[in-house]
């Protein structure tokens, strides 16, 4: 089955600073990344999602990139705001009709400091 | 905004007890996920629902758990006899129809907390 690693597991930065956040995979077959925001007691949130048939994505100050080859993607988030402390996790799965089943890493715990 | 709603929010139980926690999906959604995270650990899949019956299912998801769809609008998780190890955070997750529309879309979790 697919296995994800996410590193690191705490990212500590500044204000205004950007936050980079990486995630490996293992399964060939996964072709759909999404990456989730978690804020204390809340459910994981849809931050923006890839395919691998994209090598970038961007909106507003989140930007994922991946790379199909090495298999692996990353998340960067520019002009850290208070408001982006959470925990971050990164998923994989087959995009074929009826999976969806993601597999999650273990999550980065980000904390912009004031 | 259409969500994912899950009750109960917190339910403590004793050992061996039954629990059934309860989900209302995104009304127009067809595929049904149940995750789990135990504290300080990563999310972990265990069971997706589609067209009336498990389309996939994990190891974690054995002869304890059952989901069902009893009407229209719920889903829902039953664990026969908990465990101790069967304490976390269950989340529900439902996604719509089309073929390349990925978005899992959460609730915010019931508590499970097994004594």
């Amino acid at each position: 089955g697919e296995n994800v690693e996410q590193h690191p597991s705490t990212l500590s930065v500044q204000e205004g600073d950007s936050a980079v956040i990486k995630c490996t995979y293992s399964d060939s077959a996964s072709n759909y990344f999404p990456w989730y925001k978690q804020e204390l007691g809340k459910g994981p949130q849809l931050i923006i999602d890839i395919r691998s048939n994209v090598g970038e994505k961007k909106d507003q100050r989140i930007a994922v990139t991946l790379n199909k080859t090495a298999k692996h993607f990353s998340l960067h988030i520019t002009e850290t705001q208070p408001e982006d402390s959470a925990v971050y996790f990164c998923a994989a799965s087959p995009s074929g009709a009826g999976s969806y089943q993601l597999t999650f890493g273990k999550g980065t715990k980000l904390s912009v400091i004031p | 905004e259409p969500e994912v709603t899950q009750t109960p929010s917190h339910q403590v139980t004793q050992m061996g007890q039954e629990v059934i926690l309860r989900c209302v999906p995104i009304s127009n959604h067809l595929y049904f996920y149940w995750y789990r995270q135990i504290l300080g650990q990563k999310v972990e899949f265990l069971v997706s629902f589609y067209n009336n019956e498990i389309s996939e299912k994990s190891e974690i998801f054995d002869d304890q758990f059952s989901v069902e769809r009893p009407d229209g609008s719920n889903f829902t998780l039953k664990i026969r006899s908990t465990k101790l190890e069967d304490s976390a955070m269950y989340f529900c997750a439902s996604r719509g129809t089309p073929l390349h529309t990925g978005e899992l879309f959460f609730g915010e979790g019931s508590r499970l907390t097994v004594l």
